[in-house]
């Protein structure tokens, strides 16, 4: 059974900092494209960023660029957020999902909460 | 960035009915456009991908179709489980994207 869990979320200030990390099982994790989608209070869905199976090709959304890296260890089956500069509109469930080439998010972890306030 | 725009937003049917939800690209797409279901407090979940094509152990009632800058989601028969926000995403480009949901109630 294939298996994705979130955790590194909370409760920041402003300018602050987090990262988030997602354990993989059940699946060839080292084969596979992972991604960071968010989810932000009152509005749909955004994605943030992904990586490749070795790590050599990231690619992020705009708004997050130069403040988010998007990281992996396949030795230990992990994806990383490092999420720096925080703002109140990152304030979002933040969901790890593995990428099916040209097929989208097939599974999905159950999302770790981060808020960003003062 | 490619926009993607869902319609309606909000819908409320009965059990039974058929139900259409389309979703419009801002640029052409080809076939790279993928359906999620979310419920409250669920990951979302992979429906369609490839415009049409069914993902394993999704039920048959649900379907998709289009190409290019305009598609659809089809709902034959809803049932009370059926109950969800349904997002469309585009994989042709990055970054990617999602439309802005259809709420779905059962009446």
């Amino acid at each position: 059974e294939v298996q994705l869990v979130e955790s590194g979320g909370g409760l920041v200030q402003p300018g602050g900092s987090l990262r988030l990390s997602c354990a993989g099982s059940g699946f060839p994790f080292s084969r596979v494209w992972m991604s960071w989608v968010r989810q932000t209070p009152g509005k749909g869905l955004e994605w943030v960023a992904n990586i490749n199976q070795d790590g050599s090709e990231k690619y992020y959304v705009d708004s997050v660029k130069g403040r988010f890296t998007i990281s992996r260890d396949n030795a230990k089956n992990s994806l990383y957020l490092q999420i720096n500069s925080l703002r109140a509109e990152d304030t979002a469930v933040y969901y790890c999902a593995t990428e099916g080439w040209l097929v989208g998010f097939d599974f999905w972890g159950q999302g770790t909460l981060v808020t960003v306030s003062s | 960035d490619i926009q993607l725009t869902q319609s309606p937003s909000f819908l409320s049917a009965s059990v039974g009915d058929r139900v259409t939800i389309t979703c419009r690209a801002s640029q052409g797409i080809r076939t790279y456009l993928t359906w999620y279901q979310r419920k409250p407090g669920k990951a979302p979940k992979l429906l369609i991908h490839g415009a049409s094509t069914l993902q394993s152990g999704v039920p048959s009632r649900f379907s998709g179709s289009g190409s290019g800058t305009e598609f659809t989601l089809t709902i034959n028969s809803l049932q009370p489980d059926d109950c969800a926000t349904y997002y469309c995403q585009q994989l042709n480009s990055y970054p990617l994207t999602f439309g802005g949901g259809t709420n779905v109630e059962i009446k």
